[in-house]
């Protein structure tokens, strides 16, 4: 079945690094791929989407591109803030909706 | 409201007790997804309704869980005669629109509300 394989954490990180979360998937046919956030005592908040290969999502100076040659969909950002430390979720929709198993991202000042 | 709300946000129990979870969609929104977080582990998918009826049962873990949604709204989750495995967070989600994607390929966010926290003891 689908599933969807994302890099361990925890990821720490200085202020104004270069983050990089890799994710890559299996599925058949053209899933829509998506980054979700979990902020700490919050909700899981879409971050980003991509719905077809090629295709860029881009929020809050995160970027994913959909690699459908290489079935990965890793999340970017050229330079994190504090605020950005959450729980990274990427996701899958085909049939059904898969999610990762979630990084940790903390980022200290 | 504004959101998709849960409630209780936390739940303590003893092994052997049911538990009844509740969740609130967004208005108007059609489809309602139930998810289990476990400690270090990613979402996994319960069940999914489309209005009143759950076209998608297949991830439920056992006939102790049950699930339910009355007039196309509120949603119940249900665990019988709990268990110590089933502590993590109950995580509720709220779209316009359900699976399978709307052949437009456009995809209907999920909306998700905050969260149980179950702790069997």
């Amino acid at each position: 079945g689908d599933s969807v394989t994302q890099m361990e954490g925890p990821v720490t990180l200085s202020e104004e690094a270069f983050l990089t979360i890799n994710c890559t998937y299996t599925a058949t046919g053209y899933p829509s791929l998506f980054w979700y956030v979990q902020y700490p005592g919050e909700g899981l908040q879409l971050l980003l989407k991509a719905t077809k290969a090629d295709d860029k999502g881009s929020n809050k100076g995160f970027e994913a591109t959909y690699r459908k040659e290489t079935t990965s969909f890793h999340l970017e950002k050229g330079s994190v803030q504090v605020s950005d430390s959450a729980v990274y979720f990427c996701a899958l929709v085909n049939n059904d909706m898969r999610f990762g198993a979630g990084t940790r991202l903390t980022v200290k000042p | 409201g504004a959101g998709v709300s849960q409630s209780p946000s936390n739940k303590v129990t003893e092994k052997g007790k049911d538990v009844e979870l509740r969740c609130d969609p967004i208005s108007g929104h059609t489809a309602l997804y139930w998810y289990r977080q476990s400690l270090g582990q990613g979402l996994e998918f319960l069940i999914y309704f489309q209005g009143n009826s759950a076209p998608d049962k297949s991830g439920l873990p056992s006939d102790r869980f049950s699930a339910e949604r009355t007039g196309g709204s509120v949603s119940t989750l249900t665990i019988q005669r709990t268990q110590q495995e089933d502590s993590a967070v109950y995580l509720c989600a709220s779209s316009h629109q359900g699976w399978p994607r709307p052949t437009s390929g456009a995809y209907n966010e999920q909306f998700f509300g905050p969260g149980t926290r179950l702790t069997v003891l």
